[in-house]
This record gives structure tokens, sequence and C-alpha cells, in this order.
């Protein structure tokens, strides 16, 4: 079965603390991305990757920081610098990085800073 | 600046009838559209798209209509079932720029159907 694999789908960390959310896609596909859902917002986009081992920052990239060193994975940690890390992750792939492609989404990660 | 809105927080309709959901943007270079489902605690599922080269596009009990001149799309769901209740999110993009691939989304309509 192809997907887009998010965990932990619970995660609870101490303040200051640095945290890694992992995203692997068995899709293929060139494109990955990051986004934070906050209650009664949209989706906002925290980092995007076209390609292997390259990305861009997204709208609210501060505190965040990614890699991507395969295809099929693009882990996102959370530093003790975001000022608001409590919040529901979700990591979504594209066929490739175009402005016409449908994005594929994990099921999320919700993380509470305790 | 939030340049794609979707005005109604919430839609409650009964089951059969049709509902219509809202979606403005504010960005005139948008050129392709999208409709996401989302459940709680899930991530969103992409239900329907359209192209700015289009004014209509229909996929079962789904169809989205786009008005470029008033910046304004909606998506109709005929008949609607107690399994659409979800949260509607649309999404627009376009090409060029740093903005290429990316995806701006609406704060999201909770839809509520009524057996």
């Amino acid at each position: 079965d192809g997907g887009i694999t998010q965990s932990p789908k619970y995660l609870f960390r101490k303040e200051g603390q640095n945290v890694t959310l992992s995203c692997e896609q068995n899709l293929n596909h060139d494109a990955m991305y990051w986004y934070r859902q906050d209650p009664g917002q949209g989706l906002r986009l925290i980092y995007y990757s076209q390609i292997v081992n390259d990305f861009q920052k997204g709208d609210i990239a501060e505190g965040y920081s990614v890699s991507r060193e395969k295809k099929e994975s693009f882990p996102l940690t959370v530093t003790s610098a975001q000022k608001n890390p409590t919040a529901f992750y979700l990591c979504a792939s594209s066929i490739f990085g175009g402005p016409h492609n449908e994005q594929f989404f994990g099921p999320g990660t919700r993380l509470t800073v305790l | 600046d939030q340049q794609v809105k979707q005005n109604s927080p919430s839609l409650s309709v009964q089951e059969g009838r049709i509902s219509i959901l809202n979606c403005d943007y504010t960005n005139s270079m948008f050129d392709y559209f999208l409709w996401y489902k989302k459940y709680p605690a899930e991530g969103p599922t992409f239900l329907i798209s359209i192209s700015s080269i289009k004014d209509k596009n229909e996929d079962g009990r789904f169809t989205v209509f786009l008005n470029k001149s008033a910046k304004h799309l909606s998506l109709h769901i005929v008949p609607s079932q107690p399994g659409d209740s979800a949260v509607y999110f649309c999404a627009a993009s376009y090409a060029g720029g740093t903005s290429y691939g990316k995806l701006t989304f609406g704060q999201g309509t909770i839809l509520t159907v009524h057996p």
C-alpha cells in the first residue's frame, strides 16, 4: 500500500526540548511538504522540498528545521526557538513540485509541549 | 494577509439536500484551485480541483465552480450524505517565482449533514 506515514500520532515534550517528527512516503514523489494546523486556522506551510538535498522555507519556518537526505524521508525538527510549538503537524507529498499537483497528506502528528 | 478565505466557519445541511461551500481569494495570480476534506485527527484528502482556464469541474456528487472575475469558487455536494460531515478546505496555487507549487489554504468550513 502506497502512502505517507507520520509517527508518532501523539507526542509530548517538555518546554525547551527539541523534537523531531518523522515523515516517510513510498509514493516515489519528488516533492514533500510540512504544514502546521492550529484551531480555527487553515494549514500553514513550514518547509517544502522539491528534490533530494534541497528545501525551501515556507511562510512560518522560524523555529523549525528540516533535512531531505533521502527521497522517501523529510523529518521536521521543532526547536526550542519555536515560540508556540503545540499544534497538529501534517506532512504531504506530490509527484513533483509543480503548481498543478495535488498533494497527498499523512495522518498527522499532534505535538503538545508541556 | 489571508489570500484565501472561507468566510463561513460552519454549515449545517439536511441529508439529501445540496451543500454549498464558498471560498474567496485575493491573489489574481492563483491559477489552480483544490478542495480537500478533513476528518478530525486525520490528514486532509483531496476531493476535486479546477484550473483557471475552466469555470466548472464535476466528479460524481462534487462540482466545483470558479468565477475568476469575482475571485470566488464554490463546492457543491449533491446529494449530501452524513458521511460528508467533515472540515472542507479550499486551497490555491500558481506557477512562478518562489511560490512555485506552494498551496495556500483557507481556514476551513465545518460541514454537518443531518440524517
